[in-house]
């Protein structure tokens, strides 16, 4: 069946502007993080959401980072007044239980 | 708190010979612990998990893993490296939530 998708694969941005990632789980999982990889501090938690619990945001690096998710399923993360060191590899995953199917990203540059 | 120590950030291995990944973890409680493969501009995908269960985990492609709680490790080995085994090697360890914490990585080459 269909994996995780991710849209876009590739974006590139002026420092200040917005931007929105957008994740679709695997139908029926109801469980999505969002992680960040990048250069220097690895492979990082940023947010979950579980069915229609309150997200888990601790991971969020600062309040320009949000995500929703609309309905249990399409998952939108948004980045406000980009800065460089925002530039990276964000990854959704979506979750049954305990294995979590990763996305294959969006790499954001902010030039 | 949980985390996870890759104690090789390299590995190069001939084609044909064994491989060895090495992970120790940190865990308060009896963890859940997962090997992920990234190859070059792929995505995440999962090798093995161990929940509890029995203490050898197959997975995918010939890998397996040995989950040792006396020596708080779980460790990645193949028999055989294939050349398609080149890629980034993450030991992940979960957390009672679910959110995953992840090592630093390994990169395997495998040398023909």
């Amino acid at each position: 069946g269909a994996g995780v998708s991710q849209s876009p694969s590739n974006k590139v941005t002026e420092k200040g502007k917005d931007v929105e990632l957008r994740c679709d789980p695997i139908s029926g999982h109801t469980a999505l993080y969002w992680y960040r990889q990048s250069l220097g501090q690895g492979l990082e938690f940023l947010i979950y959401f579980q069915g229609n619990s309150a997200p888990d945001k601790s991971g969020l690096p600062s309040d320009r980072f949000s995500a929703e998710r609309t309905g249990g399923s399409v998952s939108t993360l948004t980045i406000q007044r980009t800065q460089q060191e925002d530039s990276a590899v964000y990854l959704c995953a979506s979750s049954p239980g305990s294995e979590q199917y990763f996305g294959p990203g969006t790499r954001l540059t902010v030039t | 708190a949980q985390s996870v120590t890759q104690l090789d950030s390299h590995v190069s291995v001939s084609e044909g010979t064994p491989v060895l990944l090495r992970c120790n973890y940190s865990s308060s409680y009896s963890p859940s612990l997962f090997w992920y493969v990234q190859h070059p501009n792929k995505g995440l995908q999962l090798l093995l998990k161990y929940t509890s269960a029995a203490t050898l985990v197959k997975g995918i492609n010939g890998f397996e893993a040995e989950f040792k709680k006396s020596e708080t490790s779980f460790h990645l080995t193949k028999p055989s490296a294939h050349m398609s085994d080149a890629a980034e090697y993450f030991c992940v360890v979960s957390d009672l939530t679910g959110k995953l914490i992840f090592g630093q990585g390994t990169e395997l080459s495998v040398k023909p």
